[in-house]
């Protein structure tokens, strides 16, 4: 399975944008590129997918690289509610939970 | 309304007893997950069944035996709980294998054995 880098831990201010990095140099052409987080004391939840194009929803952005080797997750403005940790997951899809290996995430604090 | 509910939240037991994590979707998905999260937050796969079906086992101690009585549930029980066990068990959900659906997790359960 390909493999994900992310740090440790970020820090941001509360208002802020945030850009949580991943690298995946060993991405496979029909890898999608997931993020998922983790609140404190609860499951995780999906933010976001892509495969090549930069997306967008009401949660977050995703900016992927043109050789696809990383990936930006964007939080436009931080909250203190998206103090979490972060993962960055490699998938074939059809098959997401099957194959899905989180790393350890990038655990973000928010700054009031 | 929760989406994936598991209970118990928490569960302490001893050694070498038996116990059962239960957990239930009502989203109508057909594929549901056991993950297990360790003390150092790896969070790793162990079982996935869709309809039913095991899909796949990880190298899990067949001590853990997942039963799935219909779509929208899918227990884990464990035999003979060994100090290793602890740690948070969630379960998740997903619809098909065709298209893209992201996973539903519940909100753990927090084993611990002493």
């Amino acid at each position: 399975d390909a493999k994900t880098t992310q740090p440790n831990s970020m820090e941001s201010n509360e208002e802020e944008p945030v850009h949580l990095p991943c690298n995946h140099s060993t991405i496979s052409g029909t890898d999608y590129i997931h993020w998922y987080r983790q609140l404190p004391s609860q499951g995780p939840e999906y933010v976001i997918h892509g495969l090549t194009s930069n997306v967008n929803n009401r949660m977050a952005s995703l900016a992927i690289a043109e050789d696809r080797k990383s990936s930006t997750l964007i939080l436009h403005r931080a909250t203190l509610r998206d103090a979490a940790v972060y993962y960055c997951i490699l998938s074939d899809l059809p098959n997401t939970g099957n194959q899905f290996y989180f790393g350890t995430g990038t655990s973000l604090t928010v700054i009031p | 309304d929760t989406a994936v509910s598991q209970t118990p939240k928490y569960l302490v037991t001893q050694m070498g007893n038996d116990k059962s994590i239960k957990c239930e979707q009502n989203l109508g998905h057909d594929t549901m997950y056991w993950y297990k999260q360790d003390s150092k937050k790896f969070l790793k796969i162990m079982f996935s069944y869709n309809n039913k079906e095991l899909i796949i086992n990880e190298t899990v101690p067949n001590r853990f035996s997942p039963k799935s009585p219909d779509k929208a549930h899918l227990n884990l029980h464990i035999n003979s709980l060994e100090l290793g066990d602890s740690a948070v068990y969630f379960c998740a959900s997903s619809q098909g294998q065709l298209n893209f659906s992201p996973l539903h997790f519940g909100n753990g359960t927090r084993l611990t054995v002493t």
